[in-house]
């Protein structure tokens, strides 16, 4: 299996902050990652696939980049509604992984 | 707008079988890959496997050996089988739709806490 890696595991930042988390995965997956936004009680919403799309109705300032092994979701302009646990999940090979998650606190 | 709504036994004691539906509405199944995916505080989010209309799988292959996935074409719904399950299958299952082949997961149910107790 492919083990995708995030940190840090937590966050805290201000309103306004560039926010930036980082997956690394085991093996190379190309440009196979997906990045999902978790609230308290809520599944899962996918915010950016193949890497760097965002999905429809995603603000902009959530960006994806990366290749290869190593992957970033940054988020330009922290909002307070962008509180959540943040996870990657690459598709490269079955079974599909996810990272733990990281955490995203206002401070 | 597609929804997925899921139903299942929340309560089960060791070694009995899990059994989870999930209904589609606002579209059909053909054209996507119907997954069902678990979240676990110890172990985060687990793919369990996926099916598509045509009754095409696929398994973590940790699980395999006792998972079933089914489509049920005319009631526009997928179902989990689990059986022999521990405490380690308590967790919350979420069913999802996945375009195609692409193992990007676009709609998510709302999720079934399963517990495994004696």
């Amino acid at each position: 299996d492919i083990q995708m890696t995030q940190s840090p595991p937590s966050l805290s930042a201000y309103v306004g902050d560039r926010v930036t988390i980082t997956c690394q995965a085991s093996h190379d997956i190309s440009n196979a990652l997906n990045w999902y936004q978790q609230k308290p009680g809520k599944a899962p919403k996918l915010l950016i696939y193949d890497t760097s799309n965002l999905e429809t109705g995603v603000p902009s300032r959530f960006t994806g980049s990366g290749s290869g092994r190593n992957f970033f979701l940054t988020i330009i302009s922290l909002q307070s509604e962008d509180i959540a646990t943040y996870y990657c999940q690459q598709y490269e090979d079955l079974p599909y992984t996810f990272g733990l998650g990281t955490k995203l606190e206002i401070k | 707008q597609v929804q997925l709504h899921q139903w299942g036994a929340g309560l089960l004691k060791p070694s009995e079988t899990l059994s989870l539906s999930c209904t589609v509405s606002g579209g059909s199944l053909s054209d996507y890959y119907w997954g069902w995916i678990r979240q676990s505080p110890g172990k985060g989010l687990e793919w369990i496997g996926d099916i598509n209309d045509d009754g095409d799988t696929n398994y973590s292959p940790s699980l395999e050996s006792r998972v079933t996935l089914s489509v049920d074409t005319a009631k526009n719904q997928f179902s989990l089988k689990m059986n022999s399950v521990s405490a380690a299958d308590t967790a919350v299952y979420y069913c999802a739709r996945a375009p195609g082949y692409s193992g990007k997961f676009v709609s998510w149910g709302q999720g079934t806490l399963v517990t495994v107790s004696s």
